[in-house]
């Protein structure tokens, strides 16, 4: 069953522009987390962020968590041309398997 | 240090047959994890292999099976192929169950059935 709902499914924004992409799950967690995705290949680890953290940064990624809403986002500041992909969140319940979103298709336009 | 790798990158069967498929995870990392992305289905999680052992399978038949080598390295099977077992199959490693559970994916190995 997917867990996270991603929101929007698809975004298009010009180069240099922030992009936002956010992530609803419907039970309780251990962590989430979120990827990217290039073409259909295999998933880049973005960033993890705990049930006990509220916001987490890295490089020009902020993500944020806000469990009482069960829901976080991601955002992406100063956008590249190179920052085209498939977002996926993801989120630990337990037993180890993580379950995925269907994503955000992200296009940045030159 | 090297991340996930899988092979074949890509494997073309026809239905019935046997397919398997290749990972070896990041040095270090004990557990392993198979998910499939079939087209319109999103990322399905299939198994988890913790030393050497089946530890929990997602909502598959049974006919999707695996192991995991005393190196770590692990081998998805996937028998009697489907048409609708074409998709791409994802590998990935964390260090060790009970932890934060940040999993590392390899590339995929791209599986059509025809």
């Amino acid at each position: 069953s997917q867990q996270g709902e991603e929101d929007p499914q698809a975004l298009s924004i010009q180069e240099g522009e922030n992009a936002t992409m956010n992530c609803s799950y419907k039970t309780s967690i251990n962590n989430l987390q979120w990827y990217r995705q290039n073409s259909g290949r295999g998933l880049v680890h973005l960033i993890l962020i705990r049930s006990n953290e509220r916001e987490k940064h890295s490089g020009r990624l902020r993500v944020t968590l806000d469990t009482s809403k069960k829901s976080s986002s991601l955002l992406i500041t100063a956008s590249r041309a190179a920052d085209t992909a498939s977002y996926f969140c993801a989120t630990d319940e337990g037993a180890q398997k993580l379950v995925f979103g269907q994503g955000t298709r992200l296009t940045i336009n030159p | 240090e090297a991340g996930v790798t899988q092979s074949p990158t890509h494997l073309i069967k026809t239905r019935g047959q046997q397919a398997t498929l290749r990972c070896s995870p990041i040095s270090g990392h004990t557990s392993v994890y198979w998910y499939q992305q079939a087209l319109g289905l999103g990322l399905q999680f299939l198994l988890w292999y913790d030393e050497g052992e089946e530890r929990n399978r997602g909502n598959f038949p049974p006919r999707f099976s695996g192991r995991q080598f005393p190196n770590y390295s692990s081998e998805l099977n996937v028998n009697a192929l489907e048409l609708e077992d074409s998709a791409l199959y994802l590998c990935a490693s964390s260090l060790e169950r009970g932890r934060s559970n940040e999993q590392f994916f390899g590339p995929g190995t791209r599986l059509t059935v025809l």
